[in-house]
């Protein structure tokens, strides 16, 4: 298995560039999520999605939009880039939010908006 | 909203050291508690993972505790490695809400040969 891996692994863009990001797991897990590291503040989630054709709001969505048509892939999509948007992006995947699983995270995404 | 505290920020120790790092959340509801390995520029790995029912759980070296009721948990770290030099991340699901992992900031440590 592969794991989560995620693609571009660094990212520059300009302010009002949109862009995808992209997350896939080749493990059939159930339930995918994005979050954003940031210094001083921790990991927040994003988006999460329990199963294809299922999103949700985390904590900071605004500026962001997912969508989940197959089991293993849940890509993020920034709609205008912004400066405050500059962070480094998780994926993570378990076998199920309702199980009581270990959650496998990608390597990351590195993101400069300029 | 829950909220979840490591402290130290950051730490540094000789090898050999055992060590402990804590982590602290504010609602005692939570359905488990996971400890996370962070190397630099590196994503996240789940070291261990302790289910409310459970007190501890233990890997190798590693050693980690919780007290649901008093919202604690330890990681105990035995005879302290450089290659241990890396951020610790505890993280709870809670029972309520739509934030099935909250972090905490983490605890960088420094493993000195």
């Amino acid at each position: 298995n592969a794991g989560v891996t995620q693609t571009p692994k660094f990212q520059v863009l300009k302010t009002g560039q949109s862009m995808t990001l992209q997350c896939a797991q080749d493990m059939n897990h159930e339930y995918m999520s994005w979050y954003r590291q940031d210094p001083g503040m921790g990991l927040r989630l994003i988006h999460y999605s329990v199963g294809a054709g299922i999103t949700d709001q985390g904590e900071v969505p605004n500026g962001y939009n997912v969508s989940r048509s197959t089991t293993e892939d849940f890509p993020l999509r920034l709609l205008s880039a912004a400066p405050s948007q500059t962070s480094v992006y998780f994926c993570a995947s378990s076998y199920s939010i309702e199980v009581q699983e270990t959650q496998y995270f990608g390597p990351g995404t590195r993101l400069l908006v300029l | 909203k829950q909220e979840v505290t490591q402290i130290p920020a950051a730490l540094s120790v000789p090898e050999g050291e055992n060590l402990v790092l804590n982590c602290s959340f504010t609602d005692s509801a939570i359905y488990n508690l996971q400890w996370f390995r962070q190397d630099p520029g590196k994503g996240l790995t789940s070291l261990l993972l302790i289910q409310s029912s459970q007190r501890e759980q233990t890997s190798g070296r590693l050693n980690a505790s919780l007290d649901k009721s008093s919202g604690r948990s330890t990681l105990y770290i035995a005879a302290s490695q450089p290659g241990d030099s890396a951020t610790y991340l505890c993280a709870v699901e809670s029972e309520a809400g739509n934030t099935p992992l909250v972090f905490g900031k983490g605890t960088r440590l420094s493993v000195i040969a």
